[in-house]
C-alpha cells in the first residue's frame, strides 16, 4: 500500500535556527497538508497546498513558516527561525483528488527546539 | 466555544462492551466529518467518514446530527486493540482546513 513518508523522524535544533522538514506524498495525490501536534495537545492544521500554491493557512502559519514542492515529489515545511514553542510533532498528509477523499498521514517528524 | 469539542476521557471499558463517543462542532457551515484513530505517538489514521444518513463499518457506527451539530461514534464488542485516542475531524464548506478535536481516549481492559 502506498504511504506518505517523512524525514527526519526526529530533528533537534537550537532556537533561532532554520529547519526544513521533508515529506514525500503518495504519488498522484494532488492535495498536501502540514499539521502539528504539541505533546499532549490536539492536532492543529497549519497549511494546505494545491496546484503549487497555498490554498489555506491557519493563524499559526505566520511569516516564519513556508512550504514548497521543489521537485514534484517532495513537499517541504521550512521554519525560518525556530522558537521553543515550535517543539512539536509535525505531520504531513496527502489526498488524492478532492477534499472529500481520505487524507493519508505520514509518520511525523518530532521537532525539538532547545 | 471550541470549534470541535470532545470529552477527553479516558473511557475505561471491559472487552466486549459497547462504547459511544460524541463530538460537537460550532460551525454550521461544516460539510465533511470524519473519525480518526490515533495510537500513542503515531499519526492519525482514518477510521471512517461520517455521512448524513449514518454509516456502519463492521463494529463501528457513525452518526451525524446536523440540527444539533454533533457526530457520534459507536463501537460494539470492544477489543483490546481498540484502545487508542479517537479524533473527531470537521471540514467547513469551501475550505481546505480540517479542524481536529482534542480526542477521546479509550482503554479496553481485559
Amino acid at each position: 500500500e502506498p504511504e506518505v513518508t517523512q524525514t527526519p523522524s526526529h530533528q533537534v535544533t537550537q532556537m533561532g535556527q532554520e529547519v526544513i522538514l521533508r515529506c514525500v506524498p503518495i504519488s498522484n495525490h494532488l492535495y498536501f497538508y502540514w499539521y502539528r501536534q504539541i505533546l499532549g495537545q490536539k492536532v492543529e492544521f497549519l497549511v494546505s497546498f494545491y496546484n503549487n500554491e497555498i490554498s489555506e493557512k491557519s493563524e499559526i502559519f505566520d511569516d516564519q513558516f513556508s512550504v514548497e514542492r521543489p521537485d514534484g515529489s517532495n513537499f517541504t515545511l521550512k521554519i525560518r527561525s525556530t522558537k521553543l514553542e515550535d517543539s512539536a510533532m509535525y505531520f504531513c498528509a496527502s489526498q488524492a483528488l478532492a477534499v472529500t477523499d481520505t487524507q493519508y498521514f505520514g509518520p511525523g517528524t518530532r521537532l525539538t527546539v532547545l | 466555544r471550541k470549534e470541535v469539542e470532545q470529552d477527553p476521557g479516558p473511557f475505561n471499558v471491559p472487552e466486549g462492551a459497547t462504547v459511544a463517543f460524541n463530538c460537537t462542532y460550532s460551525n454550521s457551515a461544516s460539510q465533511s466529518f470524519f473519525w480518526y484513530r490515533q495510537d500513542c505517538r503515531k499519526e492519525p489514521k482514518l477510521l471512517m467518514s461520517v455521512y448524513s444518513s449514518g454509516n456502519e463499518d463492521g463494529r463501528f457506527t457513525a452518526q451525524l446530527n446536523r440540527a444539533s451539530q454533533y457526530i457520534s461514534l459507536l463501537i460494539r464488542d470492544s477489543k483490546l486493540s481498540d484502545s487508542a485516542t479517537y479524533l473527531c475531524v470537521v471540514r467547513s464548506s469551501g475550505t481546505y482546513k480540517y479542524i481536529f478535536g482534542t480526542g477521546t481516549r479509550l482503554k479496553v481492559l481485559a
